[in-house]
């Protein structure tokens, strides 16, 4: 069973500051990862996409991926109170199933005026 | 549309009733994928399509859920004989091409209530 953790939070940061989300997964050969941002009662909205190990940076957000610690994470650098909702983040499988996404439970991001 | 569209929005159905929910993927998406969202949790994946073919049924959770796409692009995603344990957020995805590793974009999905 491929398992993708993610602390369920409340995570709190006052508005300017930087929020950090942490992701592991558990399928050592996972090539795609990607984080979704979902506000209550919405859709989840595909925020960034990453590939390669590293950073990548997208206006104030940056994915980092680490394939040997099997760990990625989200920074949202000067968090506004819109950021506020939970974060999700997939991994997609590996081989004939690349196509199937493994969800966390996601991370409530509250960020505080 | 720009997005995936899903109806309805809310289903209230009593159990023991058939329901069917209905996706229209992003025009032109090869690639269609219904998940399940339990109250607190992330989606999970239930199908997948590619064009009209349904490539993976790995996660409908039993025989009563059943899913088409019969043209390769509205898909309806049935469950016969609902239980409360389906009540849950039903949300369609859909990407551009066929294959993994690619973005998908979400409806806003069908919350479903089984009384």
């Amino acid at each position: 069973q491929k398992e993708v953790e993610q602390n369920s939070g409340p995570l709190s940061v006052p508005e300017g500051a930087i929020a950090s989300l942490n992701c592991t997964y558990s399928d050592r050969v996972s090539q795609s990862f990607f984080w979704y941002r979902q506000y209550s009662g919405k859709s989840p909205e595909l925020i960034m996409s990453i590939y390669s190990n590293g950073d990548k940076e997208d206006g104030r957000f940056t994915a980092q991926l680490n394939k040997a610690s099997q760990y990625v994470s989200l920074l949202i650098r000067d968090s506004q109170p819109s950021d506020s909702a939970t974060y999700l983040c997939a991994v997609a499988g590996s081989g004939g199933s690349n196509y199937k996404l493994t969800f966390g439970k996601g991370t409530l991001l509250t960020v505080n005026p | 549309g720009a997005g995936v569209s899903q109806s309805p929005r809310y289903k209230v159905a009593k159990r023991g009733q058939d329901v069917a929910l209905r996706c229209d993927p992003i025009s032109g998406h090869v690639s269609l994928f219904w998940y399940q969202q339990a109250l607190g949790q992330g989606p999970e994946f239930l199908t997948y399509f590619q064009n009209e073919a349904q490539l993976d049924k790995s996660g409908l959770p039993s025989d009563r859920f059943f899913a088409e796409r019969p043209e390769g692009s509205v898909s309806t995603l049935k469950i016969q004989r609902t239980q409360q344990e389906d009540s849950a957020v039903y949300l369609c995805a859909s990407s551009k091409d066929r294959g993994g590793n690619q973005p998908q974009h979400f409806g806003d999905g069908t919350r479903l209530s089984i009384l």
